[in-house]
């Protein structure tokens, strides 16, 4: 069975002090990686889509990448509007389902 | 920029109710998905749906759910008797293809509360 465990469960960061979030996985075939951001409430907002050892993908202050292993979201220079719970998931093997991990929770503080 | 949409936002129902949770997908989408989120808790997977049948479910999806896509825009999951563990948030998402190349779009999700 697919697992996804995302570190740190909870990050503190002062505005511009960049980090990273990690995301290890164990999946039979990873087919996709995805970084969504969820706010309070609301519904999971796609960030990022990855497919292959090597890949990277970046969207204003976020970069994500990927190993055959683990994923990172680095975030450079947060604001304090990028305070929210990233969900880290896996497609694998034949399925359709994914498959999300608990989700690290940002906070910037100004 | 297209969007999934749900209603209701939030819906409250005693237990033993039946409750129809409504999904709009992106409009040229083929594949439709339910998942679920207690409180505090990760998402998780409930069904898939395509071309008018389940594609694949999760052990979660027990004989109790059931899901429908009853014209060309609307895409329903039906509890027929909520228990009080069904207490969760509700996300339909959907992807214009499956698998690792088919991104799944949330929708903002259905609050349910089972009293």
């Amino acid at each position: 069975e697919d697992q996804v465990t995302q570190s740190p469960e909870a990050l503190r960061l002062q505005e511009g002090e960049s980090s990273s979030l990690n995301c290890s996985y164990t999946v039979s075939g990873l087919r996709g990686l995805f970084w969504y951001r969820q706010d309070p409430g609301k519904g999971p907002e796609f960030l990022f889509t990855l497919y292959s050892a090597g890949e990277e993908k970046e969207k204003e202050r976020l970069k994500a990448t990927l190993t055959k292993k683990e994923s990172f979201l680095h975030i450079t220079a947060p604001k304090p509007e990028d305070s929210a719970t990233y969900l880290c998931a896996v497609l694998s093997g034949g399925y359709q389902k994914v498959t999300f991990g608990t989700g690290t929770k940002l906070q910037v503080i100004p | 920029e297209p969007e999934v949409t749900q209603t209701p936002s939030h819906q409250v129902t005693q237990m033993g109710q039946e409750v129809i949770l409504r999904c709009v997908p992106i409009s040229n989408h083929l594949y439709f998905y339910w998942y679920r989120q207690i409180l505090g808790q990760k998402v998780e997977f409930l069904v898939s749906f395509y071309n008018n049948e389940i594609s694949e479910k999760s052990e979660i999806f027990d004989d109790q759910f059931s899901v429908e896509r009853p014209d060309g825009s609307n895409f329903t999951l039906k509890i027929r008797s909520t228990k009080l563990e069904d207490s969760a948030m509700y996300f339909c998402a959907s992807s214009e293809i499956p698998g690792g190349r088919g991104t799944q779009y949330f929708g903002p999700g259905t609050r349910l509360l089972v009293l």
